[in-house]
């Protein structure tokens, strides 16, 4: 089984301003790590995912992630932020080789808000 | 649009009641994915059916039932309804079993138990 912890419930930030918003998961075997972002009132959207390869994931949106195994931490992160950042952010995790009964269940953290004031 | 599509977007009821949600997956993917998402809890994985056959199972009341059907659209069937389990409920769909991709989910039924 997996879990996630986000560390931060909420991060208010300035415009402009960098932003990390962190994640650690817990895991026995080899896992597969997401990041979603939800604006009010709608589903949640794919960010950016590691699968396998280069530990630092980018997103089109100028996000960056880097997957520390030792840290078995998924930080996610943005040089400089924009108003229309504002929303929450979840991080996600499932087995890389899930079978049985967590056939393609992600597991989620409880979310990050972040706020980005001008 | 993430091509996923749920209906009703809003719902209110009564307790002891019993509703049905719709989503209809996007076009070419076989698994989909319940969630619930409520205030206390964040999100909580429901159920998981891939081409017609469930897959994966997580805390899932017993008074909630899902299938999927032959054209791949899914129903979650919630009876006997309580006030707590009013909450957002998320439907996702991937291309193949696994959710290696990520998942697509749709805009989600706001359920108000009343």
């Amino acid at each position: 089984a997996q879990s996630v912890t986000q560390l931060d419930s909420q991060v208010p930030v300035f415009e402009e301003a960098p932003v990390e918003l962190r994640c650690n998961y817990s895991s026995s075997v080899s896992v597969y790590l997401f990041w979603y972002v939800q604006y009010p009132n709608q589903g949640l959207q794919l960010l950016l995912k590691y699968l396998s390869g280069s530990t630092l994931v980018e997103s089109i949106n100028g996000f960056e992630a880097e997957f520390n195994k030792s840290q078995t931490s998924f930080h996610l992160r943005k040089p400089s932020v924009h108003i229309s950042d504002t929303a929450e952010y979840f991080c996600a995790v499932r087995g890389a080789n899930a079978g049985g009964t967590s056939y393609g269940k992600l597991t989620f953290g409880q979310g990050t808000i972040l706020t980005v004031h001008p | 649009d993430s091509g996923v599509t749920q209906t009703p977007k809003h719902l209110i009821t009564a307790t002891g009641q019993r509703v049905t949600l719709r989503c209809s997956p996007r076009s070419g993917d076989l698994s989909v994915y319940w969630y619930q998402q409520s205030l206390d809890q964040g999100l909580q994985f429901l159920i998981q059916y891939y081409n017609g056959e469930e897959r994966a199972k997580g805390n899932i009341l017993e008074r909630f039932s899902a299938q999927q059907f032959p054209d791949l659209h899914s129903e979650l069937n919630l009876s006997s309804l309580e006030l707590g389990d009013s909450a957002l409920y998320f439907c996702a769909s991937s291309v193949e079993g696994q959710g290696g991709d990520g998942y697509t989910f749709g805009s989600g039924t706001r359920l108000t138990v009343v």
